[in-house]
């Protein structure tokens, strides 16, 4: 089975800084995606950034970047020069082969911003 | 281009009640997918419409039913609520091709609450 670990419940930066949101998973499958969403208090689930397991280099857009360790099973967020609007939920999620991109979503992190 | 959008925002029902919840998605997409998402938890798979057929479920109760119209926009009916169905219900759009790659984007929600 599938599942998606977030052992961070709470993370604060200050503005400017570079943070790193940790992601593990679970897989046995050899074909997956992982995604990272923003979820601001509005509710929305805005997606930020996309790996593939056979992507050979890291994916980034913008200001995020995810430093994928396939050996340790891990996809971190990294979000360089922080800023207020930030401050939101953070969730990865994963798709699988056979799953028809159904996304599996770990329990999130809640990313605040300090000016 | 209008992104997802779901209907109403928000909804306020008493137990025994039936619920009816709207998705229209992205421009180009062909595939909706439900969520729940209870507080402070990450988002529960529902099930997906895809070709108006139901192509895969969660674990959800039979109680959680859906149906997909030839524009591809979406219904969620939940009958005979429960309290513990009070959760944001989010829709999510993506186009059906590579399944582990797909992206997919999400409406800002309908905020159900049981009382």
């Amino acid at each position: 089975a599938q599942k998606i670990t977030q052992t961070q419940p709470g993370m604060f930066v200050q503005e400017k800084e570079a943070v790193t949101l940790d992601c593990t998973y679970d897989t046995s499958d050899p074909s997956y995606g992982l995604f990272w969403y923003k979820q601001p208090s509005s509710g929305e689930m805005i997606f930020l950034i996309y790996q593939g397991s056979y992507d050979q280099q890291n994916a980034t857009e913008g200001r995020y970047s995810l430093n994928f360790q396939k050996a340790r099973k891990s996809a971190n967020l990294v979000i360089s020069a922080s800023q207020l609007g930030d401050s939101a939920m953070y969730f990865c999620a994963m798709s699988f082969s056979g799953g028809y991109n159904k996304l599996i979503f770990g329990a999130g992190t809640r990313l605040a911003v300090h000016p | 281009d209008a992104g997802v959008t779901q209907s109403p925002t928000h909804l306020i029902k008493t137990r025994g009640q039936q619920v009816t919840l709207r998705c229209s998605p992205k421009s180009g997409h062909d595939t909706v997918s439900w969520y729940q998402q209870a507080l402070g938890q990450g988002p529960q798979f529902i099930f997906q419409y895809y070709e108006e057929e139901e192509r895969q479920r969660g674990n959800f109760p039979d109680r959680f039913s859906g149906h997909q119209f030839p524009n591809y926009s979406s219904e969620l009916n939940v009958n005979a609520l429960l309290l513990g169905d009070s959760a944001l219900y989010l829709c999510a759009s993506s186009a059906d091709r590579d399944e582990t790659k797909n992206i997919q984007y999400f409406g800002a929600g309908t905020r159900l609450s049981v009382l």
